[in-house]
C-alpha cells in the first residue's frame, strides 16, 4: 500500500519558471514532511522539511505548503535554475521511519 | 549535517555471493537506517540498525537475507547474502542524530547482481 503519493511522476520547467510538485498522505498520524533532491548517482539530500502544525515554511527558493485537512503537501520551486533539474522525493513519518513518494524528476530548461 | 561514508561505492557481485556494505559516520548518531532504491524508483527501509541489539526490520525483509550490525555510534554493516539478479539496487545507510527529525542520507553503494 503506497502511503504518499506524489506527482507529477516528471516535470519540465523554463528557467525563471516556478515548479510545483504535490504529494497526499494517508495516513494520519505522520507528523513529520520533509524533501529530499536527489542527483544521479548521490543520495538524496534533505532539502526543507515541515510539521503539521504550521502551513507554509520557506527557505530560500524553496516553499512547502501544507494542507492538514486535505492530507496534502507540497514544494514549489521559485526561479528554478538549471541547477535544480534532479529527482525530487518528498516523504512522510510518525517518530523516525520516513515513508517516500515515488519521485519527480525535474528538468529545468535553460 | 553528519558527513556520512559508504563502502563500497559500487560492486558487480556474482549470483550467489554475499556482499557486506559499510556505513561510517564523522560523529556520533543515535540512530542509523539502511534503505533499497532501485533503478529510477524510490527509496524502501530495509531495517533500522540499533546499537546493541538486533535490527528492526520492515516487512518483507529478513534477517538472514540482510543481516545488519551496529556495534557503536558510528558504523554499521549491512550484508545482502545469497545475491540474485533481483538484489541489483543501490543501498543507502542514513542517520539521524535524535535531537530532531532530520534524517541524512550516505551516497549510497550501486550493486550489480550477475
Amino acid at each position: 500500500q503506497q502511503q504518499v503519493k506524489q506527482s507529477p511522476q516528471s516535470l519540465i520547467v523554463q528557467k525563471g519558471g516556478i515548479s510545483i510538485i504535490n504529494c497526499a498522505y494517508e495516513n494520519t498520524a505522520f507528523d513529520y514532511f520533509p524533501w529530499y533532491q536527489q542527483f544521479p548517482g548521490k543520495g538524496p539530500a534533505l532539502l526543507i522539511a515541515i510539521r503539521p502544525d504550521v502551513s507554509e515554511k520557506k527557505e530560500g527558493r524553496f516553499t512547502i505548503s501544507f494542507n492538514k485537512s486535505a492530507k496534502q503537501f507540497s514544494l514549489h520551486i521559485m526561479d528554478s535554475q538549471p541547477g535544480d533539474s534532479a529527482t525530487y522525493f518528498c516523504a512522510a513519518s510518525k517518530g523516525s521511519r520516513l515513508t517516500f513518494g515515488e519521485g519527480t524528476q525535474l528538468t529545468v530548461n535553460p | 549535517s553528519a558527513v556520512i561514508s559508504q563502502k563500497p561505492s559500487r560492486d558487480i557481485c556474482q549470483r550467489g555471493t554475499s556482499l557486506t556494505i559499510q556505513c561510517q559516520v564523522d560523529s556520533q548518531v543515535t540512530m542509523m537506517f539502511w534503505y533499497r532504491q532501485q533503478p529510477g524508483q524510490s527509496l524502501t527501509l530495509i531495517a533500522t540498525a540499533n546499537q546493541g541489539s538486533e535490527a528492526t526490520y520492515e516487512s518483507g525483509f529478513v534477517i538472514d537475507k540482510f543481516p545488519i550490525s551496529r556495534p557503536n555510534l558510528t558504523f554499521s554493516t549491512l550484508t545482502v547474502s545469497n545475491m540474485s539478479p533481483e538484489d541489483s539496487s543501490i543501498y543507502l545507510c542514513s542517520v539521524s542524530s535524535g535531537r530532531g527529525r532530520e534524517q541524512y542520507f550516505g551516497p549510497g553503494t550501486r550493486l550489480t547482481v550477475t
